[in-house]
């Protein structure tokens, strides 16, 4: 019941900018979008979250649609160490229940 | 360097065992996360639990739960290993209680002859 859609997956040149897109028609106004990655063999790792604004780390940064149905999310120059699985999620709530459920992710595969 | 440890990264039970599964963290963290990953379904919540004896059941709880005697140490207890537990184990850890910022081990991987 993963409320994002994200592609299977994607390839990028290394040196060049990876954009990941995340749908989530259904968001509501107070959730945030959440994007971990995890490489293989190792457990998901944190990357960067946004509510509405675009936000930025030393990571990778977040450009959220002002109707918030979807998401980029931006290496800006990717390396072979990028390759792994993106989840792009969103906090799910209800009268029971608030939680990040995590989907199947994109695969990205950068080559040299 | 903050950290999260699964005691196992391999293991390898019969039908009928009982399995442990041990997580400790470092950073003081109030809340930890058991998941499992399969291929095609993600990761998948099992239990979660906000504070030392306090558990609480994920999505999936049916055939395992959960110890949490101390703060930095959460277990996952298979009480009758069956081979569709086999699977990819998570734990991971945050300082809040959605866990928006989850700090993940690197896994134990548990087959279930």
């Amino acid at each position: 019941d993963a409320k994002t859609t994200q592609p299977p997956s994607m390839d990028c040149a290394e040196g060049r900018a990876a954009n990941l897109p995340c749908n989530h028609s259904t968001i509501s106004g107070n959730e945030y979008v959440y994007w971990y990655r995890q490489i293989h063999s190792q457990g998901p790792q944190y990357i960067i979250h946004g509510l509405k604004n675009n936000e930025t780390n030393e990571m990778a940064s977040l450009i959220i649609t002002e109707d918030r149905k979807s998401s980029t999310l931006i290496l800006p120059h990717a390396t072979l160490r990028d390759t792994a699985v993106y989840y792009c999620i969103v906090r799910v709530r209800s009268y029971n229940t608030d939680k990040l459920i995590f989907g199947t992710g994109t695969r990205l595969q950068v080559f040299p | 360097d903050v950290k999260v440890t699964q005691s196992s990264r391999y293991l390898v039970k019969r039908t009928g065992e009982k399995v442990f599964l041990e997580c400790v963290q470092d950073m003081d963290h109030e809340n930890m996360f058991w998941y499992r990953q399969d291929p095609g379904l993600g990761l998948r919540l099992i239990y979660f639990s906000y504070d030392v004896k306090m558990k609480e059941k994920g999505d999936i709880p049916e055939g395992y739960s959960v110890s949490r005697e101390k703060k930095e140490r959460f277990s996952l207890i298979l009480e009758s290993a069956s081979t569709n537990q086999t699977s990819m184990y998570l734990c991971a850890s945050s300082s809040d209680r959605v866990g928006e910022k989850l700090f993940f081990g690197s896994g134990t991987q548990l087959s279930v002859l």
